[in-house]
């Protein structure tokens, strides 16, 4: 079973409008933590944003909020006003604690993405 | 200059061949990845490493090995490059703890023909 789903391969927008990037997680550790990276058409990672299992608040970092729903583990990422600028991939990423070999490796499993695209 | 720089950027080379892939980092962290990316298939775990002295396999080591020379230094090498390990290689730096994000480095575009 994947670890990270992302539902939406590709998803348009309108400049200036709001947007949900979907991304549901598995997982039996009680402590994981939420990521979600950028990867513009240059190729490079970018953090936008974290959400921690035990965090009672949403994530908000500038345009991006993180809409966390521990019980339908789901980390939705929210970009308010879209700009241009944010067409992009979009990963959604997952840190167990215990995970892989029970050593807590603290790697990141990585869901396959959202294409989005802003349109003007 | 940036935090953490991979060489070379763009490679091209032939099936057979040994090639290696380095990464360095400024930001003092001890913990070390590489990453493979595949079109429609995300992020994968290559190997990972602690400190120099403890590296791990990770989801998808067969055919590669990895050398931590330093703190701040992390190769990966392919012994016998083939086709299928034609990829967007990533190294990432990350500090202790499962609530710090991970810093990557701008990509290695590797193609093996």
């Amino acid at each position: 079973a994947q670890k990270i789903t992302q539902t939406q391969p590709g998803m348009f927008v309108q400049e200036k409008e709001a947007v949900t990037l979907d991304c549901t997680y598995d997982t039996s550790d009680p402590s994981y933590g939420l990521f979600w990276y950028k990867q513009p058409s240059s190729g490079e990672m970018i953090f936008l944003i974290y959400q921690g299992s035990y965090d009672q608040q949403n994530a908000t970092e500038g345009r991006y909020s993180l809409n966390f729903q521990k019980a339908r583990k789901s980390a939705n990422l929210v970009i308010s006003a879209s700009q241009l600028g944010d067409s992009a991939m979009y990963f959604c990423a997952m840190r167990e604690v215990t995970a892989y070999s029970g050593a807590g490796s603290y790697q990141l499993t990585f869901g396959k993405g959202t294409k989005l695209s802003v349109i003007p | 200059d940036a935090d953490v720089t991979q060489t070379p950027r763009n490679r091209i080379t032939k099936t057979g061949k040994r090639i290696m892939l380095e990464c360095s980092q400024t930001k003092g962290h001890d913990r070390m990845y590489w990453y493979r990316q595949d079109p429609g298939l995300g992020l994968r775990l290559i190997y990972y490493s602690f400190d120099v002295k403890d590296i791990n396999k990770g989801e998808i080591s067969d055919g590669y090995s990895v050398s931590r020379q330093a703190q701040a230094k992390f190769s990966l090498s392919l012994e016998s490059a083939i086709p299928n390990q034609t990829a967007l290689y990533f190294c990432a730096t990350s500090e202790g703890g499962y609530s710090y994000e991970q810093y990557f480095g701008p990509g290695t575009r590797l193609t093996v023909t």
